[in-house]
């Protein structure tokens, strides 16, 4: 069985910090992983993912993520956080070998001033 | 390009009523999926089609729950009767061919069963 793990339901960072995202993932076969975000009454956009190429990959508005094969992470960090950057932030998982793609509880990111 | 369009934004229906959403995806995408989004919870799949065929339904409440999609394209998801826990947000998604591609979301259809 896949799953996804997001440490932390809620996260506050002071706009300028860095933040940082934690997620595990579950899996015996290769995973495809992805960062997606969801601002307020929105549906889900797509801000990065691990399709087994480099481990470390580059998404929209200056997020990236680091595949961690040895931990089973892929945990999301922006350097500089802006006010723009508060939503809920969920990651998802597919299997090399399954069609199905699950999402992770979610994490909330507040941005203080 | 279109995106994922879903109509109704809002409804509200009284426990034991039915009602239906409906989703048009990206057009050429194979892969359909209806997620069930309770309020601070991540989505839940409830069904993913490719193309004409069903994937996965394992976590839908089969004696209430149901949904097709018509010719590979169009999809309602319809609930019948509706209970207390189903309020939430309904997402449609499609993806060019099942979940190694990047899903695109619909906007989605907030449901409150009164």
């Amino acid at each position: 069985a896949q799953s996804v793990t997001q440490l932390g339901s809620h996260v506050s960072v002071s706009e300028g910090a860095l933040v940082l995202l934690r997620c595990n993932y579950s899996s015996s076969v290769p995973p495809y992983l992805f960062w997606y975000v969801q601002y307020p009454n929105q549906g889900l956009q797509l801000l990065l993912k691990y399709t087994s190429a480099a481990t470390l990959v580059k998404g929209i508005n200056g997020f990236e993520a680091e595949f961690k094969k040895s931990e089973t992470s892929f945990h999301l960090t922006k350097p500089s956080a802006h006010m723009s950057d508060a939503a809920e932030y969920f990651c998802a998982v597919t299997l090399s070998n399954d069609y199905k793609l699950s999402f992770g509880a979610g994490t909330t990111v507040t941005v203080r001033a | 390009e279109a995106g994922v369009a879903q109509s109704p934004r809002y409804k509200i229906i009284e426990k034991r009523q039915s009602v239906a959403f409906w989703c048009n995806p990206i057009s050429g995408h194979a892969t359909l999926y209806w997620y069930q989004q309770i309020l601070g919870q991540g989505p839940k799949l409830l069904i993913q089609f490719q193309n004409n065929g069903v994937v996965d339904d394992s976590q839908l409440p089969k004696d209430r729950f149901s949904a097709e999609r018509l010719k590979g394209v169009d999809s309602t998801l319809k609930i019948q009767p509706a209970k207390l826990e189903d309020s939430a947000v309904y997402l449609c998604a499609s993806s060019q061919n099942g979940g190694r591609t990047e899903a695109f979301f619909g906007q989605g259809t907030r449901l409150t069963v009164v």
